[in-house]
């Protein structure tokens, strides 16, 4: 039973390119969550997606990042015009429901590194 | 977003209980308790959560005070492979995509 599956797990941009981040949930899992963590910092939040919707994206910058999780298909992450800033590790996750009983499941992420 | 607020660091001896604290005076009555644990270069990993009543797992035992301000991860017996970075966090039964992560506890597990 593959886990969350994260790709590329290292990923190399310079400087205004853009940045494509995948992620296949658990199979049977319908409900996507993304996460970024700064060097020696905890998870902050950044998205939580539905199947072809996004529920909550107060996390999100309100610029040049985008993320959705069509139909068929991973979960991407977008990240346009990248700054040195965005250089992080970048975490999904999913569960097969939403409530806070549910344990989310995380991949194993993608190390972004701008130069 | 209620806040958990744990302990930099802590150290234990290989096949010793660890006892891990979380403070969360401001949960609210429908905020789930859950830990994870994360170590270097991997995502993080679902250990243990519980609601009221104390928990166990194969992995470890939850226990949870009876105004539910605060929560104790327990190790039974400390291995070099439980060193990690261990994270409480609440997460409530609405809005649960969004799950805040504070700067979590690091295990240093001595043989």
């Amino acid at each position: 039973n593959a886990g969350v599956m994260q790709n590329p797990r290292h990923l190399v941009r310079r400087r205004g390119q853009e940045a494509r981040l995948r992620c296949s949930p658990m199979k049977g899992h319908s409900h996507v969550y993304w996460y970024r963590q700064l060097p020696e910092e905890g998870l902050k939040f950044m998205v939580y997606l539905q199947k072809e919707n996004i529920i909550d994206e107060s996390g999100m910058p309100k610029e040049r990042f985008s993320a959705e999780f069509p139909k068929e298909g991973p979960s991407i992450l977008r990240i346009q015009q990248v700054v040195r800033g965005d250089s992080a590790a970048y975490f999904c996750a999913s569960s097969p429901q939403v409530g806070g009983d549910q344990p989310q499941h995380f991949g194993d992420g993608t190390r972004l590194s701008i130069l | 977003d209620a806040k958990t607020t744990q302990p930099n660091s802590m150290e234990s001896n290989e096949e010793e209980p660890v006892h891990l604290p979380c403070n969360h005076s401001t949960i609210s009555g429908t905020d789930y308790i859950h830990w994870y644990r994360q170590l270097p270069s991997q995502g993080p990993e679902y250990v243990i959560h519980g609601l009221t009543s104390n928990v166990n797992n194969r992995m470890a035992s939850l226990a949870i005070a009876e105004d539910r301000k605060s929560s104790t991860l327990i190790l039974h017996r400390a291995t070099l492979r439980d060193a990690a970075v261990y994270y409480c966090i609440l997460r409530p039964n609405t809005n649960a995509g969004k799950s805040t992560f504070g700067d979590g506890t690091t295990l240093t597990v001595k043989p």
